[in-house]
């Protein structure tokens, strides 16, 4: 079955930098490919849909990318500020069902 | 609009009782699931539905049950609690599944 692996060690990075986060997942390519942002103690929030057949989407400061051959999404936050710390997640359809999943997601820290 | 509205925020059980956890959407949105989310687990879909009167089981249904008879609630009910089913539960919705799904502010559930 589709399994996605997001790593699951913090991401500390200082502000001002590029944050990048990796999504890898096992099986057949997602239709699509989801990424959400989760607050502690709060539901996640979507930011950025990519389609399989999209190789780049861009939101402000956010920038999602998507290799079918690598199997593999990366989510970039650029000019990274203490505001965009909190746990990114990503999700993915199962293929051929109504199914969706999400893998574990990855806490960034973003220090002064 | 109120979103997607989750009751209760807390509910604390003993080993055996069962419960409704509630849901409700004002969006008009066909799509609704339910997810249950623990540490270094992420997010795992329970149940789910594509519209009112169609239910399918997630990754992890053992233990609960859903029905859909409108379009804007989605119950979940535990059957009979145990220790195993302690976690924070999220509720979801969408126009379809392949969009921005909203989350629910979460029921934070524990089993004694």
């Amino acid at each position: 079955s589709q399994k996605i692996e997001q790593n699951s060690e913090a991401l500390n990075i200082q502000e001002g930098k590029t944050a990048t986060l990796t999504c890898n997942y096992t099986n057949y390519s997602p239709a699509y490919l989801q990424w959400y942002r989760q607050d502690p103690g709060r539901g996640p929030v979507f930011l950025l849909l990519i389609r399989e057949n999209e190789k780049e989407k861009r939101k402000e400061r956010l920038k999602v990318t998507f290799d079918t051959t690598l199997k593999q999404s990366l989510f970039h936050i650029t000019a990274s500020q203490p505001a965009d710390s909190a746990t990114y997640l990503c999700a993915l359809d199962m293929g051929n069902t109504d199914k969706l999943i999400f893998g574990t997601g990855t806490r960034l820290q973003v220090f002064p | 609009n109120a979103g997607v509205t989750q009751t209760p925020k807390f509910q604390v059980l003993k080993t055996g009782q069962s419960m409704t956890l509630q849901c409700a959407q004002d969006m008009n949105h066909e799509y609704m699931s339910w997810y249950r989310q623990d540490p270094g687990m992420g997010l795992r879909l329970i149940h789910y539905s594509v519209g009112a009167g169609i239910t399918d089981q997630g990754e992890v249904p053992n233990g609960y049950n859903v029905s859909r008879s409108t379009t804007e609630d989605f119950p979940l009910r535990l059957l009979s609690a145990a220790p195993s089913q302690t976690s924070v539960y999220f509720c979801a919705s969408s126009l379809n599944q392949d969009n921005e799904q909203f989350f629910g502010p979460g029921t934070r559930l524990t089993v004694l």
